[in-house]
């Protein structure tokens, strides 16, 4: 099936200071890759839509000015977390859309981040 | 909007029994629906689909169908292993993926 991965999987920082997690898919070209959160044993939360060459779509209640979304190339989006807070604190996981596939959409493996 | 109602967990079976797991929506149009998998400390994966009304997707011994006249697509197993022990999540997509709220499967030998 399609790959999709991210990196880190694993990241701890200091509060205040940015992380960027990155999303590539690995074998197909994704126009459409798309952001989640997820709280601990709780549901996955879409942040926002990342498209190819264009701004991205954030969903209401997030903070596009915090949550920082770069869809530079049709493999690669990234995911800047500015300013972070130990609120931030998150499982974030990221998908990419396969259109050769139905549309069926492929998830990466997730990254931790904790904020300290 | 689009919404997804899956059956509350946890779910706790012994194992080799049979598996079901409710899951209704709610779609404007006609969405394509899917059964997400996740394992303890993992991402999701792709468990099963199906794109069109009637269409039964299947996968390591799951099947769900689509059914839009009762607007489900309920999980099923014939008979569970411990291996089976992840969230379930089943969505829809027809912009983008919505998720149901997950439930816990617990398989004990």
């Amino acid at each position: 099936g399609a790959v999709v991965s991210q990196h880190p999987s694993w990241v701890i920082c200091k509060s205040g200071t940015s992380v960027k997690i990155e999303c590539r898919s690995l074998d197909f070209q994704a126009t459409t890759m798309f952001w989640y959160r997820q709280f601990p044993k709780q549901s996955l939360m879409l942040m926002a839509t990342s498209n190819e060459g264009s701004k991205a779509t954030y969903e209401q209640g997030v903070e596009k000015d915090k949550f920082l979304i770069n869809h530079a190339s049709l493999t690669l989006s990234t995911l800047t977390v500015t300013s972070a807070h130990p609120e931030d604190s998150s499982f974030y996981i990221c998908s990419a859309r396969k259109q050769s596939s139905g549309n069926t959409i492929y998830f990466g493996e997730g990254s931790w981040l904790t904020v300290v | 909007g689009d919404s997804v109602t899956q059956m509350e967990g946890p779910v706790t079976l012994s194992e080799e029994a049979f598996l079901t797991i409710n899951c209704t929506y709610t779609a404007t149009g006609y969405p394509s629906l899917f059964w997400y998998v996740q394992y303890p400390g993992e991402g999701l994966q792709l468990l099963l689909k199906a794109t069109k009304a009637d269409d039964k997707g299947s996968n390591k011994g799951f099947e769900a169908t689509y059914r839009k006249e009762t607007t489900s697509f309920h999980l099923e197993k014939g008979s569970v292993q411990v291996s089976d022990s992840a969230v379930y999540f089943c969505a829809l997509s027809e912009d983008k993926l919505v998720f149901g709220a997950g439930t816990i499967l617990r398989v004990k030998s």
